[in-house]
């Protein structure tokens, strides 16, 4: 099974900041990566899909890059409703994987 | 886009259960359908996935000869048959469809299945 490997587990900012998420994945995906946000008690909502595609609605502000096996997710100025949950996944391979997830707590 | 789970509850060890999911708002038929769950507290965990068509299913290793994805396109429903239920199949199940690429584009509010004596 392809292991997928985010960093940090937790990050703390403020509204405003700039922040970075990693992706690992334990071997070559190419760009088949999806991230994803939750909210505290609702669904997960997709973000951005073949590592860089914003799905639509969402804000300009999320933006994703990388290939291979390394991805970031960045959210360029926080806002209220982005503390939340962050998950990547892959869908190069089956069993479909994703990483244990990233919170993202207000400082 | 809507799903709609339901048939979640409470289950003893060794018990059985059926989820189902109504789809609407797209042509069920043309679209991948996934299952993917939750633990009270932990990460997402992809459970299992099945073709437009019915024709072609996947399972995470753990549910793999315990649980049976199908559907019914002529009803716009996607199932999930759960036997031999562990305490550690308790979770959220969402049901997700996958998007013309592959990534999960649309998912269900969940449903709670706890197993516990």
């Amino acid at each position: 099974d392809i292991q997928m490997t985010q960093s940090p587990s937790t990050l703390s900012a403020s509204v405003g900041d700039r922040v970075t998420i990693t992706c690992r994945a334990s071997q070559i995906i190419n760009t088949w990566l999806a991230w994803y946000q939750q909210r505290p008690g609702k669904a997960p909502k997709l973000l951005i899909y073949k590592a860089s595609t914003l799905e639509n609605g969402v804000p300009l502000r999320f933006s994703g890059s990388g290939s291979g096996t390394e991805f970031t997710l960045t959210i360029n100025s926080l806002e209220p409703d982005d503390f939340a949950t962050y998950y990547c996944q892959q869908y190069d391979n089956y069993p479909r994987t994703f990483g244990q997830g990233t919170k993202v707590e207000i400082k | 886009v809507q799903l709609v789970e339901s048939g979640g509850g409470l289950v003893q060890p060794g018990g059985s259960l059926r989820l189902s999911c109504a789809a609407s708002g797209f042509t069920f038929s043309n679209y991948d359908m996934n299952w993917v769950r939750q633990a009270p507290g932990k990460g997402l965990q992809w459970v299992s996935d099945v073709t437009g068509n019915g024709g072609s299913t996947h399972y995470a290793d753990s549910v793999k000869g315990r649980f049976t994805i199908f559907r019914d396109n002529s009803k716009n429903s996607l199932y999930l048959q759960m036997n031999s239920l562990r305490a550690d199949d308790t979770a959220v199940y969402y049901c997700v469809k996958s998007g013309s690429v592959g990534a999960l584009d649309y998912w269900g509010r969940g449903t709670l299945v706890t197993v516990s004596s």
